[in-house]
C-alpha cells in the first residue's frame, strides 16, 4: 500500500493552462504538504494543511491554490501555468507539523511548454 | 523561483569506505532535525532524526551528529553501499510545530 500517493507522476502542458495534481494519504496524518523541487533539487515548501488551516509561503503566486476535500487528500490547482513552474512537486504528510518526520510521495514532474 | 547560485555538492567515495555529509542549518530555534535520502526518480526517504536535547543518535549503518554551538549536523555512513547513491537532504524545524526547512542537498556517489 502506497502511504503518500500522488497524480500524475508526469504532466506536460502548455503555457497559460489550468492543471491540478492530486495527493492522497493513507496514513492518517494530520498534516499535509506541497513542496516544489527545482532542477537543481532545492526543495522549499509550497503550503501545509492542518486541521483547515492553511499556511502559505508567501513567496508563492496565488496562480497555486491548494484544496483540501479531506484529511487524507489535498490537491494543488495552478492557474495560468508559466515556464518556471516547471518542477517536480511533491506531497508529504506527518502526523503533527514540524514535530515528527514527513513521509513524500513520488512526485509529479511538470513541463510547461 | 530556481535556487539561482547554489550548485548540488556532490561527495564521491568508495565502497567500503564511510561517508560524512555535513550541513549547516540556519536557525536557532530549531529543535528537530532529520536526515533524508532521495534516490533518482523518487520521493525524499526518511533515515534518521535527531532532536535538540541530543547530540548524537545512531541508526543501522547511520550516525547523526548535533553541534548546536556551531549550527551543524552531520550524517556519517558506515561502510558505504552503492545503494547509498542519493541526494541527501537535512532539514530544520525553525522551532516546535514550525514547517521544516530543507538545506540544498548533497549528492553522494558510491564507487566500485
Amino acid at each position: 500500500d502506497t502511504a503518500v500517493s500522488q497524480t500524475p507522476k508526469y504532466l506536460v502542458t502548455q503555457m497559460g493552462n489550468d492543471k491540478s495534481i492530486k495527493c492522497e494519504q493513507n496514513l492518517g496524518h494530520d498534516t499535509m504538504y506541497w513542496y516544489k523541487q527545482d532542477s537543481k533539487k532545492f526543495l522549499k515548501i509550497m503550503f501545509s494543511y492542518n486541521n483547515k488551516e492553511l499556511i502559505i509561503n508567501e513567496t508563492v503566486p496565488n496562480r497555486f491554490s491548494p484544496k483540501s476535500p479531506d484529511k487524507a487528500h489535498l490537491n494543488l490547482h495552478i492557474n495560468s501555468l508559466e515556464l518556471g513552474d516547471s518542477a517536480v512537486y511533491f506531497c508529504a504528510s506527518s502526523q503533527a507539523q514540524g514535530v515528527t518526520e514527513a513521509f513524500f510521495g513520488q512526485g509529479t514532474r511538470l513541463t510547461v511548454v | 523561483g530556481e535556487s539561482v547560485g547554489l550548485h548540488l555538492p556532490t561527495l564521491s567515495v568508495q565502497e567500503g569506505d564511510n561517508s560524512i555529509i555535513n550541513c549547516a542549518y540556519s536557525n536557532s530555534a530549531s529543535d528537530y532535525f532529520i536526515w533524508y535520502k532521495q534516490e533518482s526518480g523518487k520521493g525524499p526517504q526518511f533515515i534518521i532524526d535527531i532532536r535538540s536535547n541530543m547530540d548524537k543518535r545512531q541508526g543501522q549503518r547511520v550516525t547523526v551528529l548535533l553541534n548546536k554551538t556551531v549550527k551543524h549536523l552531520s550524517l556519517q555512513i558506515a561502510a558505504t553501499q552503492p545503494g547509498d547513491s542519493a541526494v541527501y537532504f537535512c532539514a530544520e524545524n525553525g522551532g516546535y510545530g514550525q514547517n521544516f526547512v530543507f538545506g540544498p542537498g548533497t549528492r553522494l556517489s558510491v564507487l566500485p
